[in-house]
């Protein structure tokens, strides 16, 4: 039992470029978030998941896009990557009704 | 939407004593209550939790008191130790809620 797993770790990426940050859990939650989390701050929600085939906007979904086409995954994309963008993402599940479980975030750097 | 402000933002306190953080909550329908621990470097993680039927919640050294009159409920750290130090981050939401709703966190230094 992993839990919830995040891929990549790390990643550098140049101003303008693509990617998508890849949210496993294997509990079965059907409630799944990304978060970013800047230095010394608190958790920012950007998108967010009540079950397989929806998504909705958390309070800074600007340049984020996300999917949830399988219960278990949840996907985070950047289409055009900016130096605003740099931060730690975390994602996390939940049952409704009870605490999240986080990732071990993804630390990533626009330059 | 609910609101959760969180205070203090930073604590310093002396090894052996108690540590007090303070939330409040502006939805009065809210009743699940989280507290988070989040080490530097690492990820978040669940510490204690309280539901509204409930008024006071102790695991060891940590507790967690809920006044649901006030709209607000506070993680108490007592016998603080050095691994203590860390940020910590109260929540809420409502039983069917999305989503939980975070403080801006409190950064706790344990001196030895």
């Amino acid at each position: 039992n992993a839990g919830v797993t995040q891929t990549p770790k790390f990643r550098v990426l140049k101003t303008g470029q693509s990617m998508t940050l890849l949210c496993a859990q294997d509990m079965n939650h059907e409630y799944m978030y990304w978060y970013r989390q800047d230095p010394g701050m608190g958790l920012r929600l950007i998108h967010y998941s009540v079950g397989e085939g929806t998504t909705a906007k958390g309070e800074v979904p600007d340049g984020y896009n996300v999917s949830r086409l399988k219960k278990q995954n949840f996907l985070l994309g950047l289409e055009s990557a900016a130096p605003s963008q740099t931060s730690v993402y975390f994602c996390a599940s939940r049952y409704q009704g009870y605490g999240y479980t986080f990732g071990s975030g993804t630390r990533l750097t626009v330059v | 939407g609910e609101n959760v402000e969180q205070h203090p933002s930073t604590l310093s306190v002396q090894e052996g004593d108690s540590a007090v953080i303070k939330c409040t909550y502006s939805d009065s329908a809210s009743n699940y209550f989280p507290w988070y621990k989040q080490e530097l470097g690492k990820r978040p993680q669940l510490i204690i939790d309280i539901r509204s039927n409930v008024g006071e919640k102790k695991d060891q050294r940590i507790a967690v008191t809920l006044n649901k009159t006030a709209k607000h409920f506070s993680l108490h750290i007592t016998e603080t130790q050095p691994e203590d130090s860390a940020v910590y981050f109260c929540a809420a939401s409502r039983a069917a809620g999305n989503k939980l709703t975070f403080g801006g966190g409190t950064r706790v230094l344990v001196k030895p």
